[in-house]
């Protein structure tokens, strides 16, 4: 059973950038998944961050601009998440999930997450 | 972009069905995926692709899609079926999520 344990600070200031991590147990990140963030506000719905396969191959929430990175190590079974520019409105609950992607002739059909972190509270505030 | 409409929130009796619905324009072409989230907790995978059940769900929960609507079926509903429910899907190189229905069990 997979598991993920997101960790990173609960603080940011505004303008700087956020970075989290994802550590994956009982499960090998190069294993044939991807690997996803997804944010919530308190007491709003889920948005999709990005995700991301063991190779470096990406995908990102347009609406994110070009603020997200993520990046994946596999000696440390873990990926990591980096957003720039941070304010008040990014204050959220941020899950990272395993990643299950289909695709047709090279592109992406469907997504889905089929195990999720328990996820951590980053508030931006000075 | 593509949006994806819920009601924000349903109510059932205990041992009632419960429907929630998620309607996108042509839903019916793509795969509607549900996700049960409780208080505190992070989200549940409780249907992909349309209609199946990942293991460990209880089979009172199924899904359909067709048209412009996809929809999250508990039968005999149970007090702790009470979560809010996101549908998602993907289109246009983008994960959307619906905004999330209340399912009230009175």
């Amino acid at each position: 059973q997979v598991q993920l344990q997101e960790s990173g600070p609960g603080l940011v200031k505004p303008s700087d950038t956020l970075s989290l991590t994802c550590a994956v147990s009982d499960y090998s990140i190069s294993s044939s998944n991807w690997w996803g963030w997804i944010r919530q506000p308190p007491g709003k719905g889920l948005e999709w961050i990005g995700f991301i396969y063991y190779s470096g191959s990406a995908y990102h929430n347009p609406s994110f601009k070009s603020r997200v990175t993520m990046s994946v190590d596999t000696s440390k079974n873990q990926f990591s998440l980096k957003v720039n520019s941070m304010t008040a409105v990014d204050t959220a609950v941020y899950y990272c999930a395993r990643t299950w992607i289909s695709m047709v002739r090279g592109v992406v059909s469907q997504v889905h997450f089929d195990s999720w972190g328990q996820g951590t509270l980053v508030t931006v505030s000075s | 972009s593509y949006e994806l409409t819920q009601p924000p929130s349903v109510s059932v009796s205990p041992g009632q069905a419960a429907s929630i619905t998620c309607s996108g324009d042509i839903l019916g072409d793509k795969y509607a995926y549900w996700y049960q989230q409780k208080p505190g907790q992070s989200p549940v995978l409780v249907i992909f692709r349309d209609n199946q059940r990942p293991s460990g769900i209880p089979e009172r929960f199924s899904g359909s899609n067709s048209g412009d609507t996809a929809t999250l079926t508990i039968s005999g509903t149970q007090a702790m079926d009470e979560a809010d429910y996101y549908c998602q899907a993907w289109d246009s190189s983008t994960v959307v999520f619906g905004g999330g229905t209340k399912l009230t069990v009175l």
